[in-house]
């Protein structure tokens, strides 16, 4: 069965430093691969997604991820941190021939110092 | 704003008691699903809907059950609710059956007394 792990499930940055959380997936099938983000009190906002094509994906806010197959990765980096980009972040995992649903890893929760 | 609406916001309710959660999707989208977020279990795929169908099924308790309309508009409906069914209850939609965009609503917060 398909899981996702989100290794770390607090990351905290200083304005303007690199963030990089980390997701590693297990699937028998080429996966999807998605990161929403989780601002407090809100709904569920896609980041970005990997289908097929490029392994670099580019999403909002300045965000990005690369999927790697060989290491079962699809760790999301931003060059710069902003205050605004604290929240919860999720990776999550979709399966062709199981239909949209999907699997979310643990969360990561991103905290920005001044 | 994702363009889908969930309601109520809040509900609070008692042991043993039924609640309905009502979804309605994206204009033009034909799946919905059902997840539950909770501190212990994380997110959960529930159920989902597509044009009508149920199309997939995740850890979804017999105590709940869910149907989807033919305007698409999707409810949840939980019964004999225990404590530990308090947690966040979200819909998302999509456009297709496997669609790998969702759309997520705000959420609904349910909290069993």
């Amino acid at each position: 069965a398909q899981s996702v792990t989100q290794l770390g499930s607090h990351v905290s940055v200083s304005e303007g430093a690199l963030v990089l959380l980390r997701c590693n997936y297990s699937s028998s099938v080429p996966p999807y691969l998605f990161w929403y983000v989780q601002y407090p009190n809100q709904g569920l906002q896609l980041l970005l997604k990997y289908t097929t094509g490029a392994t670099l994906v580019k999403g909002i806010n300045g965000f990005e991820a690369e999927f790697k197959k060989s290491e079962t990765s699809f760790h999301l980096t931003k060059p710069s941190a902003h205050m605004s980009d604290a929240a919860e972040y999720f990776c999550a995992v979709s399966l062709y021939n199981q239909g949209g649903k999907l699997i979310f890893g643990q969360g990561t929760e991103l905290s920005v110092k001044p | 704003d994702s363009g889908v609406t969930q309601t109520p916001k809040h509900l609070i309710t008692a042991t043993g008691q039924r609640v309905t959660l009502r979804c309605s999707p994206r204009s033009g989208d034909l799946s919905v699903y059902w997840y539950q977020q909770s501190l212990d279990q994380g997110l959960q795929f529930l159920i989902q809907y597509y044009n009508g169908e149920e199309r997939a099924k995740g850890n979804i308790l017999e105590r709940f059950s869910a149907q989807q309309f033919p305007d698409l508009h999707s409810e949840l409906n939980l019964s004999s609710l225990e404590l530990g069914d308090s947690a966040l209850y979200f819909c998302a939609s999509s456009l297709r059956e496997r669609g790998y965009e969702q759309y997520f609503g705000p959420g609904t917060r349910l909290t069993v007394t």
